[in-house]
């Protein structure tokens, strides 16, 4: 069964360091999302992706978020400068080609900034 | 702003019983509702989706929308202990997936 891989599965850094997750979706969809989920606490929006670019950003998603699909199959998430804050496990999500809105989600990225 | 409600529970049942979840949201706008499933440590696993008034089957699940009343259900029939887990109310607007709280389902053997 098709399935999303999100690399690390955990990461431990340093507050201030810039840290990079990767995601690759289901090879046939066509859209993307980041999610967040701090321990305890409800699952939240970062980022939708759509046919190269972004297509819906929550408030959280500022100037220390971006996202890219460098080469057609993974789809990045990169958090510049992280502070404590940011500790959390982040989810990427795919959608199909018809965006039904049925999410498909990885594992996670567990994120703990020290 | 976009809110989604749920009780956080738990919510325990015996085994074999119905449990009932309940979700409400905010906004009229909605025309796309969701349950997901997320064991502890793991990411969400979706259930159903849900478009229209009513009710909408599938196995021992049944979502139920009620537009008017900004209201969406989820019923679990024939609960079993492999059902124990939190269960999450999910609307969509636009590109932007608004998650509840999530209500956290323990079934009793």
């Amino acid at each position: 069964e098709p399935e999303v891989t999100q690399t690390p599965s955990h990461q431990v850094t340093q507050m201030g360091q810039e840290v990079i997750l990767r995601c690759v979706p289901i090879s046939n969809h066509l859209y993307f999302y980041w999610y967040r989920q701090i321990l305890g606490q409800k699952v939240e929006f970062l980022v939708s992706f759509y046919n190269n670019e972004i297509s819906e950003k929550s408030e959280i998603f500022d100037d220390q978020f971006s996202v890219e699909r460098p080469d057609g199959s993974n789809f990045t998430l990169k958090i510049r400068s992280t502070k404590l804050e940011d500790s959390a496990m982040y989810f990427c999500a795919s959608d199909g080609t018809r965006g039904t809105g049925e999410l498909f989600f990885g594992e996670g990225s567990r994120l703990t900034v020290l | 702003q976009k809110e989604v409600e749920q009780n956080s529970g738990p919510l325990s049942v015996p085994e074999g019983a119905i449990a009932s979840l309940n979700c409400t949201y905010s906004d009229r706008v909605s025309q796309s509702f969701f349950w997901y499933r997320q064991y502890s440590g793991k990411s969400p696993e979706l259930i159903m989706s849900i478009y229209s008034n009513g009710d909408k089957e599938d196995g021992r699940f049944t979502a139920q929308l009620n537009k008017a009343s900004q209201y969406v259900s989820l019923l679990i029939r024939d609960s079993q202990p492999s059902d124990s887990a939190t269960y999450l109310c999910a609307v969509r607007y636009g590109q932007n997936f608004v998650f509840g709280p999530g209500t956290r389902l323990s079934v009793l053997p």
